[in-house]
């Protein structure tokens, strides 16, 4: 079992819609969540860390869920501009590296 | 933010030549930098840690004489392909953490390596 999975895509959407995106992680251990976007061809960017409370950044919604380890992003308002690959990624505890899922696509057509 | 930079962007060399990629903390020391590998439509795939001033910490499957990093300041981190084949090809990425943020990396923008 890959250490992080997600749904690779893509998953086109019609600007203006909302989409969800899941992960899950194997090591129960994990303490730090994250989700990077990736553009084709560049370096990950950090999009948002995920807290256990849930958080938002703007149109961007993450949630955690410990006990099904699982970790969601929502998009809201979708744009043109969110065509992206986004990653989830865990930490590796004990091991203070990050382990990055395969990245699920998303393509957000006019 | 942190900025981290690479050097070269993108290099084209022959079979069997070494390569050197430079990853660079701009405005922060870096005590720990990381370098990732990402072949077309994959993830990325952590190949090594280093931390200032010792050896570096290979991940399984990755030869340690092939791929040399030496990070030798607190903002430079070097990796050499040694005698590069065409299976080398990929997206080379390095990343760097400072001390008191365990977990928050700073990626550099990559650098894309051809061997013919």
């Amino acid at each position: 079992r890959k250490e992080v999975e997600q749904d690779p895509g893509p998953f086109n959407v019609p600007e203006g819609a909302t989409v969800a995106f899941n992960c899950t992680y194997s090591n129960s251990a994990s303490q730090s969540f994250f989700w990077y976007r990736q553009d084709c061809r560049k370096e990950p960017k950090l999009l948002m860390s995920v807290y256990s409370s849930g958080n938002e950044d703007g149109r961007f919604t993450a949630q955690l869920n410990r006990a099904s380890q699982y970790i969601s992003l929502l998009i809201r308002d979708s744009k043109l501009s969110d065509s992206a690959t986004y990653l989830c990624v865990v930490n590796s505890p004990g091991f203070q590296k990050l382990v990055f899922g395969t990245g699920t696509r998303l393509l957000v057509s006019p | 933010g942190a900025v981290v930079s690479q050097h070269p962007s993108w290099v084209i060399c022959k079979s069997g030549t070494s390569v050197k990629i430079e990853c660079r903390s701009l405005d922060f020391q870096a005590t720990t930098m990381f370098w990732y590998r990402q072949f077309p439509k994959q993830s990325l795939m952590l190949m090594a840690t280093s931390n200032e001033g010792s050896k570096a910490t290979y991940e399984q499957g990755v030869e340690k004489d092939k791929f040399l990093i030496n990070h030798a300041s607190l903002t430079l981190s070097t990796l050499t392909v040694t005698s590069a084949h065409p299976e080398d090809s990929s997206f080379y990425i390095c990343s760097a953490r400072t001390s008191g943020r365990t977990d928050t990396q700073y990626f550099g923008p990559g650098t894309r390596l051809t061997v013919l």
